[in-house]
């Protein structure tokens, strides 16, 4: 498609529950980001993948939280053992080239991840 | 490290009135701007950005934004507030070399009354 797709839109699951999260990115491009947006966090880095570089970890909040990123191109984020506060909305970008700074990222719509 | 700030974090105006989002940012090094729009239920959708060159950026729906070095500052604004201009705005930095990642403003939601 034209854009970065995200799915599932909507994901509800049991506390104690592994999730994965997928994200297809703009054909072509190199870089693919990981976002996490929750109320009082604002938007938060995950992970950032550049070809087939290691991944930037550093964003990753826990050692729940982990992602790959397959062909270079489809990206998939996992949560084990999901916690309440896991709870938020999962934004995937991507970009034409991670190592050129000016390059925008363009964003999909999300996953909303709620944990009950 | 770098931060942005987003003063307000809800912005009210009248129809057909100017807009201004404020946004500052802290870095040693003037980094790269870039001012993310977003609907309900809808990803981030990048309205413009300042790399490089003219200070004063054009973006889609008729906003605009001025980077002024001497104030770190990078605020949008629009002459006349449209209905569908309500949203959430963000304000990002990324440096110009090394990390990768964008860091973002708390956000700005723009309310605008008819």
């Amino acid at each position: 498609g034209a854009g970065v797709s995200q799915s599932p839109s909507n994901k509800v699951t049991e506390k104690g529950k592994d999730v994965e999260l997928r994200c297809d990115p703009i054909s072509g491009h190199t870089a693919l980001y990981w976002y996490r947006q929750s109320l009082g966090q604002g938007l938060e880095f995950l992970i950032y993948f550049q070809g087939n570089s290691a991944p930037d970890k550093s964003g990753l909040p826990s050692d729940r939280f982990s992602a790959e990123r397959t062909g270079g191109s489809v990206s998939t984020l996992t949560i084990q053992r999901t916690q309440q506060e896991d709870s938020a909305v999962y934004l995937c970008a991507s970009s034409l080239n991670g190592g050129l700074a000016n390059q925008p990222q363009h964003f999909g719509d999300g996953t909303r991840l709620s944990i009950l | 490290a770098q931060s942005v700030t987003q003063l307000g974090s809800h912005v009210s105006v009248s129809e057909g009135a100017l807009v201004l989002l404020r946004c500052n940012y802290s870095s040693s090094v003037p980094p790269y701007l870039f001012w993310y729009v977003q609907y309900p239920n809808q990803g981030l959708q990048l309205l413009l950005k300042y790399t490089t060159g003219a200070t004063l950026v054009k973006g889609i729906n008729g906003f605009e934004a001025e980077f002024k070095k001497s104030e770190t500052s990078f605020h949008l604004t629009k002459p006349s507030a449209h209905m569908s201009d309500a949203a959430e705005y963000f304000c990002a930095v990324r440096p110009q070399a090394g990390f990768q990642k964008l860091v973002f403003g708390t956000g700005t939601r723009l309310l605008v009354s008819p």
